[in-house]
């Protein structure tokens, strides 16, 4: 199981703002350690989605936002489409682990 | 365009071998650390082992140390990693990434990655 705990999903009508938690402690999150976060569609790869906490890759729609603060992260979608139907993962560091990347559970984001 | 593709996946038996190649185009391959990261069916994202651009710096999560070997062919933009004594759950796809960090001592992240190959470990 991961250091980095996420919702196993949830849900929201076109158009509505869902947000999902990634929550950690003091040896990885609250230790300071960035937060990034990766979209994967059904069938395909992870795609980066906020790199540096707070930051979106040229080509990510405004509605995606991110934030960060204590020991948790927390990643929104505002105006939800159906397009955004996807898994989506935190990316951190852990320095208790021998682990170069930490990934979060995962959250699976369905659109109603 | 930053492309990553993935090869060499298949069916192995418990204690086989495979090897599995990523070819790297559209950016200059050397300067990069590169990584194997997982997905078993159904489950989540693991990553695997990280070579630095030089092959200097190795890392291997600890469920495949000493198991898996992780290689780079700069020359022919390419990354490998060898799988040694297979067991049924290193079943996964496995994807080639790139990494990126915006400075030394940050948390890099993976910018790009390829399409995976499945990796099926079955008697």
């Amino acid at each position: 199981q991961s250091v980095l705990t996420q919702p196993p999903s949830v849900s929201g009508a076109p158009g509505q703002r869902v947000t999902i938690s990634c929550t950690g402690s003091s040896s990885n999150i609250g230790a300071g350690y960035d937060v990034h976060w990766y979209q994967q569609l059904p069938g395909t790869a992870p795609k980066l989605l906020i790199f540096g906490n707070t930051n979106r890759p040229s080509g990510v729609p405004d509605r995606f936002s991110a934030s960060k603060s204590g020991t948790s992260a927390s990643l929104a979608i505002t105006g939800l489409q159906a397009e955004d139907e996807a898994d989506y993962y935190c990316q951190s560091y852990d320095s208790s682990l021998s682990a170069l990347y930490v990934f979060g559970t995962g959250t699976k984001v369905t659109v109603l | 365009e930053v492309q990553l593709a993935e090869s060499g996946g298949g069916l192995a038996t418990p204690g086989g071998s495979l090897r599995l190649s990523c070819e790297a185009s559209g950016f200059n391959f050397s300067p990069y650390s590169m990584n194997w990261v997982r997905q078993a069916p159904g489950k989540g994202l693991e990553w695997v082992s990280s070579m630095t651009g030089s092959g200097s710096h190795i890392f291997y999560a600890d469920s495949v140390k000493g198991r898996f070997t992780i290689s780079r062919d700069n020359a022919k933009n390419s990354l490998f990693l060898h799988m040694n004594s297979l067991r049924v759950e290193d079943t996964a796809v496995y994807y080639c990434a790139r990494d990126v960090r915006a400075a030394a001592g940050l948390v890099p992240w993976l910018d790009s990655w390829g399409q995976g190959t499945l990796v099926t470990v079955s008697s």
